[in-house]
Formats: structure tokens, C-alpha cells, sequence
């Protein structure tokens, strides 16, 4: 079993429409917890950034942690086509400094104009 | 600035063939990794260094080897390539303490797509 699995999609919905990405994971020393976005043919770039529990805003993008469940989800308001990409989830554990992040596989979406 | 460039963007190898693959980040950054990432798996880290002249195993090292003489640059060997190793590589690139986004902000390059016959 995977330490963070995530759909891989690919998931297809109408512009202005709410998305919601989702991840599970394994491991509960995992604190931090990213995502990052990936154009076709593009490195990752960090989206979201969330440390322990809760949820954090910024513009159309929500970043939601339920420790607990062990389960993250990105949502994504009034979606545009320029949103359409792979969203790559990603966590770390509490030491500070080089520990490595875990990703998830990705999930592809498009956003249908 | 830049931020993080690779050369080359792709490369066809033969089976046994060697290369290396080059990063390089104009920012300053202590910590740099190289990733590979396939279909249905995900990045997955090779190796990493937290500085110049060190260098660290990751999760899947077997088959590759790295060096990192200057801070800006990271390499990553193939002493002879299989075909296994046919996949997008990814370099990243991260401050020692925080970045602006937190303290996990790896920046990218754009990637070099390796086919190994």
C-alpha cells in the first residue's frame, strides 16, 4: 500500500464549476501538507502550503487537513481553463531540514470552457 | 533570475550508455534535489544534497549517482543506462529555512525527458 494515494482522474468538469482534489494517506507523523500544480510538460510548482490541521484560503484555492481521517482535498472555486493541470499532493514529516516529501501520483484535470 | 534550468531537455540513450544530466539554480538555495517521475507513480526522490560537497541517498538511488562541486549545481549520473530509467527527471531546489510560501517551497525546473532503447 501506497503511503498517499490519490485518484488519478482524469477528471473533467464545466468552467466556473467547484472542483474538489482529494488525497489519503498512511503515515501520521505526516504534518505538512502541499500541493502543487503541473502544466503538461512543466516542472510542479507549490499551490498550497498547510501545516497540521484545518484549512487555509488563498484566492480560488482551499486548502482543507483532516488529520484524523488522514485525508486532504484542494478545492478549487469558479474554475477556470487555465486551472486545467495535474495537482500533485504532497506531505512531510516533523523533522526539520532535508526530510523527503512523499507525493501523491497526481490527478489530471480539465476544465471544459 | 532564472530559478531552476536543466540540460538537456531530452536524451536518447542506448542500453549501457552513460550521461549526466545537469542543475543548476541561480537562488542561492542550500538544499537541491533530483526526482523521477513515472506514470502512476509519482515523484519519486533519487538523491538530494543539503549543501555544497554533500550528498544523500533518497528513495530509489539504485543505478544513479550525484555530485554537487558548487552550490549552484547538482548532477545526476548514469554510469550505463537501462531502460528502466526511461523517465521525466526533475530537479528541485529549496532554501535552507523558509520560503514564501512555507517552508516545503521546492522550486522546479522544467524537466528532461530520457528514453532509454
Amino acid at each position: 500500500q501506497k503511503e498517499v494515494e490519490q485518484d488519478p482522474g482524469p477528471l473533467s468538469v464545466p468552467e466556473g464549476a467547484i472542483v474538489s482534489l482529494n488525497c489519503t494517506y498512511s503515515n501520521s507523523a505526516f504534518q505538512y501538507f502541499m500541493w502543487y500544480r503541473q502544466y503538461s510538460r512543466k516542472g510542479p510548482e507549490l499551490l498550497m502550503y498547510t501545516y497540521s490541521s484545518g484549512n487555509k484560503e488563498d484566492g480560488r484555492f482551499t486548502a482543507q487537513v483532516d488529520k484524523s481521517s488522514k485525508y486532504i482535498s484542494l478545492f478549487i472555486r469558479d474554475s477556470q481553463p487555465s486551472d486545467s493541470a495535474t495537482y500533485l499532493c504532497a506531505m512531510s514529516g516533523s523533522n526539520f531540514g532535508n526530510e523527503k516529501l512523499t507525493f501523491g501520483t497526481g490527478t489530471r484535470l480539465t476544465i471544459i470552457p | 533570475n532564472a530559478g531552476v534550468t536543466q540540460t538537456p531537455k531530452f536524451r536518447v540513450l542506448k542500453t549501457g550508455q552513460s550521461m549526466t544530466l545537469l542543475c543548476a539554480q541561480d537562488m542561492n538555495h542550500e538544499y537541491m534535489y533530483w526526482y523521477r517521475q513515472d506514470p502512476g507513480m509519482g515523484l519519486r526522490l533519487i538523491h538530494y544534497s543539503v549543501g555544497e560537497g554533500t550528498t544523500a541517498k533518497g528513495e530509489v538511488p539504485d543505478g544513479y549517482n550525484v555530485s554537487r562541486l558548487k552550490k549552484q549545481n547538482f548532477l545526476l549520473g548514469l554510469e550505463s543506462a537501462a531502460p528502466s530509467q526511461t523517465s521525466v527527471y526533475f530537479c528541485a531546489s529549496r532554501h535552507e529555512l523558509y520560503g514564501p510560501k512555507g517552508r516545503e517551497t521546492q522550486y522546479f525546473g522544467p524537466g528532461t525527458r530520457l528514453l532509454v532503447l
